[in-house]
């Protein structure tokens, strides 16, 4: 298996700019998770879906940020405008099905992300 | 109280020596219990799930004490590949949305 892949793996952009990442997960798991990673806030969920469904987006910073699944294999995290206070390094994960019991999560390389 | 507590350490350790992490958590109702390890640079990747009776992976234990709320992970024989960030993740009462403590750093020298 290919593992969580993550797109693009590096991104500077300008302040202002959208910026789009995106997350494949490994191929049967049913949740998909959005984490932000920084050495101030350590690493945050951002939203958690489950079966494409966006189950709890309380993390999500403010509406700059927008995450959709239109299907199982596919999943985008959205900042617009971006701010040089959201560069990170941004994770998908997965794991095969919440509330199985096990639930052990496989991250993605993740994307760092600079705003200048 | 924090979700989730770690001592974010670091601990520097030679190589053979037996070192011992905690994490506390607050919520009572929190079933999932695990150690990720995290290398510099790198995407956190599962340890070990950590169970009420407790469990051992090789020179790794893990143990759960309920009443005082609190995970350990032991590591014994220490080599200089263990260095890493060790995160505690504790899966919020009630559902199983993970939070993760800020880890606890680890440097193991010769």
């Amino acid at each position: 298996d290919a593992g969580v892949i993550q797109s693009p793996r590096h991104e500077v952009t300008e302040m202002g700019q959208e910026v789009t990442l995106r997350c494949k997960p490994i191929s049967g798991h049913n949740s998909l998770f959005w984490y932000r990673q920084t050495m101030m806030r350590g690493l945050e969920l951002l939203i958690y879906f489950n079966n494409n469904v966006p189950i709890d987006d309380s993390g999500m910073p403010e509406d700059r940020f927008s995450a959709k699944m239109p299907n199982a294999s596919f999943s985008t995290l959205k900042i617009q405008p971006s701010e040089p206070r959201d560069s990170a390094v941004y994770f998908c994960a997965s794991s095969l099905e919440v509330g199985s019991g096990r639930n052990e999560q496989f991250f993605g390389p993740g994307t760092r992300l600079t705003v200048l | 109280r924090k979700e989730v507590e770690q001592d974010p350490g670091p601990f520097n350790v030679p190589e053979g020596a037996t070192v011992a992490f905690n994490c506390t958590y607050s919520n009572s109702a929190s079933q999932s219990f695990f150690w990720y390890r995290q290398d510099c640079r790198k995407e956190p990747k599962l340890l070990m799930s950590v169970y009420s009776s407790g469990n051992e992976d090789g020179r790794f234990t893990a143990q759960l004490n309920r009443a005082s709320q609190y995970i350990s992970l032991l590591i014994r024989d220490s080599k200089l590949s263990d260095s890493a960030t060790y995160l505690c993740v504790v899966n919020r009462g009630g559902s199983y949305i993970p939070t993760f403590g800020r880890g606890t750093s680890l440097i193991v020298h010769p």
